[in-house]
Order: structure tokens, then sequence, then C-alpha cells
């Protein structure tokens, strides 16, 4: 069975500078991998998607995330925040042949002005 | 764009009430979902169902039933709602077979 590692529970970043949340996966074939956000009171939505193919993949608000095989990560990135991005995060990873997905325990990030 | 609705933003129940969460996908989707989201623990899966009238148990069950009638609906059950289950419930739908899931808002559960 897959499963997912968010490393960072908390992280505070300073609005205008650099965002980098981590996720690490373990699974043995070809992952399928996701990042989600949350804004506080609302459901899930997705950033971006890694089924195949180029491994820097780009999402919604800016964000991209780059596969890594060798290192079993699939980081989150964005190079400026905005007051906006603050919200919790949630990097989940599936399997080809199953419905389901594994999500990491999250990570809140705190943007300050 | 798909809409997953579910029927309460919040609600409050008695310790020993029969509750019943109830989701509405409108995308014809195959998969629907049922987790519960606690701080610190992430989102764990409690039951889904890849078919009407098909479900499976996901990795924590106990305490709860499920209910897929139609094809858009799928219903959470506590037979006898306690304590430790006041929590945020979240509801997801996807098409056949693996891939995204799509969310909807969520109902914050309280027993008291």
């Amino acid at each position: 069975a897959q499963s997912v590692t968010q490393p960072d529970i908390h992280i505070t970043v300073s609005e205008g500078a650099s965002l980098e949340l981590r996720c690490n996966y373990s699974y043995g074939a070809t992952p399928y991998l996701f990042w989600y956000v949350q804004s506080p009171g609302q459901g899930l939505q997705l950033l971006l998607k890694y089924f195949s193919g180029d491994t820097l993949v780009q999402g919604i608000k800016g964000f991209e995330a780059e596969f890594k095989r060798s290192q079993s990560s699939f980081n989150l990135r964005k190079p400026s925040v905005h007051w906006s991005d603050a919200a919790e995060y949630f990097c989940a990873v599936g399997a080809y042949d199953d419905y389901k997905l594994s999500f990491g325990a999250g990570t809140t990030v705190t943007v300050r002005a | 764009d798909v809409k997953v609705t579910q029927s309460s933003r919040y609600l409050v129940k008695r310790t020993g009430e029969k509750v019943f969460l109830e989701c509405v996908q409108d995308m014809d989707h195959e998969n629907m979902f049922w987790y519960r989201q606690d701080p610190g623990l992430g989102l764990r899966l409690i039951y889904f169902s890849y078919d009407v009238k098909m479900k499976e148990k996901g990795d924590i069950p106990e305490g709860y039933s499920v209910s897929r009638e139609k094809k858009e609906r799928f219903s959470l059950i506590l037979e006898s709602a306690s304590t430790n289950q006041t929590s945020m419930y979240l509801c997801a739908s996807s098409p056949g077979g693996p891939g995204e899931q799509y969310f909807g808002p969520g109902t914050r559960l309280t027993v008291t």
C-alpha cells in the first residue's frame, strides 16, 4: 500500500518570499501524485497532479511541483507567495490499480505581512 | 464544473443519536468516498463506493456505515454517535479508475 509523509507540520513565510513544501511517498511502482489546498472552512481543491511524463508539473495559482523518483519526493513550490496562499496543503499518492488515495497529514502555511 | 455538495456545513448531535450525512455529486462519477479529517492526522478514509450498492471499508470504518442507492448520492451513517466522532467529514467523488478526487465543502460534526 502507498503512503505519504509531509515532514513539516507548519511553515511561516513572508509575503513575496518563496515557498517549498515537502512531500515524500512510499510506493513500489510509478505513483500518481497530487497536491491539494484547503482554505479555512473549505473542502480540498486540486492544485496539480502528476501521472507520467514531464517531471516538473505546473498547477493553478502559480504553484509547481517536481517529481523526483530517486528521492521518492514530490515537493511543491511557489516563487512568491501572496497572503491568500495561507491555507493547509495536502500531498496525496495513488496507484494505477487503485481508486483510493493516501493523504499526508498536511502542512499549514502562515503568510506574514 | 464538478460539484460535490454535502447536506450540512455544521451539525450538532447528542451522544447516542443516529446521524446521517448526505453527499451528492452531479458529474456521473463512479466512485465516491467519505473521509474524516482531524488535526495532525490528515484525511482518513472511512468508506468508499465504486458503484451503486457497492461499498468497501476504508481505514477507519468502525462506528460508521454507508448507503449508495443512487449513483449520485452517498450517505454516511453514524448508528450511535459518540463524542470521539466529533470531526470534519469530507465527501469526494472521482470518475471510474484511479485519478483525482473532487471534494465537497465538508460537514463539521460536533457530538456532545
